[in-house]
C-alpha cells in the first residue's frame, strides 16, 4: 500500500530551528512536495524535491533521499507565523498525490 | 476571479439532500482535482480531471460524481448526502498532470446531518 508518515505534532520556540521528518511508501515515485496549512485556509506550495539533496528557499530548506524514502523540512528563524501544518505529499507512479496527515508545529515565545 | 474560487464557503446539509460545490478556475490550467480533508488524516482524493471533457476517480470516490465541461469549472456533486460526508472540500488545479505544484482554493466546509 502506500503510505506516508510524519509526527503529529512539534513544538519549537521563535527564533529557533525544526526539521519535520516524512517518510514514504509509493508506488513509484515522481516527487515529494511540502505545503504549509495555516488553520482554516488552504494549502500552500512550499517545496518539490524529486533529485536527492537539499533544497534551500530562505529560511525553508527540504531534503530528500529517495533511497531512504525519506524527506525533511527545516525551518529556520522560526517566526510566530510559521505556527501552522506542514504537509509532506509524494507523487506516485500515476501523478496523483499522496499526502500525510500532517504535523502541526506550535512556536512558542 | 483571481486563482481559483469554490462556493459555497460552507453549508449544512439534511442527509438524503442533493448538494453541488462548485469549483471555478482562471489560470487556463487543464488538470483539476478535489479533495477532502478530516481530521487526523491527509487530503484523499475523490476525483481528478487531466483536462476538459475527462475525469477519473481518485481513492474516495463513492458517493460522489464530477464533470468537467469546459476548462475552468469542475463541480462535484453529492446525490444523496450522508452524514460520513462531513468534511472540509478542497478543489485544486495544476497546468498539466504532471506539473510539480497544484494551486487549492479556499474549501468548502460541508456539514451532513
Amino acid at each position: 500500500g502506500q503510505n506516508i508518515d510524519q509526527p503529529t505534532e512539534m513544538t519549537a520556540t521563535e527564533g529557533a530551528i525544526v526539521q519535520i521528518n516524512c517518510t514514504y511508501q509509493t508506488s513509484g515515485f515522481n516527487g515529494l512536495f511540502w505545503y504549509q496549512q495555516h488553520a482554516g485556509e488552504a494549502p500552500t506550495f512550499l517545496s518539490y524535491n524529486v533529485l536527492d539533496g537539499l533544497e534551500e528557499k530562505g529560511r525553508f530548506s527540504s531534503f530528500l533521499s529517495r533511497s531512504k524514502g525519506y524527506s525533511y523540512l527545516l525551518l529556520k528563524e522560526l517566526q510566530m507565523k510559521d505556527s501552522a501544518s506542514y504537509l509532506c505529499a509524494a507523487l506516485d507512479s500515476n501523478y496523483q498525490l499522496i499526502w500525510g496527515a500532517g504535523t502541526k508545529l506550535i512556536i512558542k515565545p | 476571479i483571481a486563482g481559483i474560487t469554490q462556493a459555497p464557503t460552507s453549508q449544512i446539509l439534511a442527509a438524503g439532500r442533493r448538494m453541488t460545490l462548485r469549483c471555478t478556475q482562471d489560470m487556463r490550467h487543464n488538470a483539476m482535482y478535489w479533495y477532502r480533508q478530516d481530521l487526523g488524516l491527509g487530503l484523499r482524493l475523490i476525483h481528478y480531471s487531466n483536462t476538459a471533457g475527462t475525469t477519473g476517480k481518485g481513492e474516495v470516490p463513492d458517493g460522489y460524481s464530477v464533470s468537467r465541461a469546459n476548462t475552468d469549472d469542475f463541480p462535484l456533486t453529492l446525490a444523496s448526502a450522508v452524514p460520513s460526508q462531513t468534511s472540509v472540500y478542497f478543489c485544486a488545479s495544476s497546468e498539466t498532470e504532471t506539473s510539480n505544484e497544484q494551486f487549492f482554493g479556499p474549501g468548502t466546509r460541508l456539514t451532513v446531518l
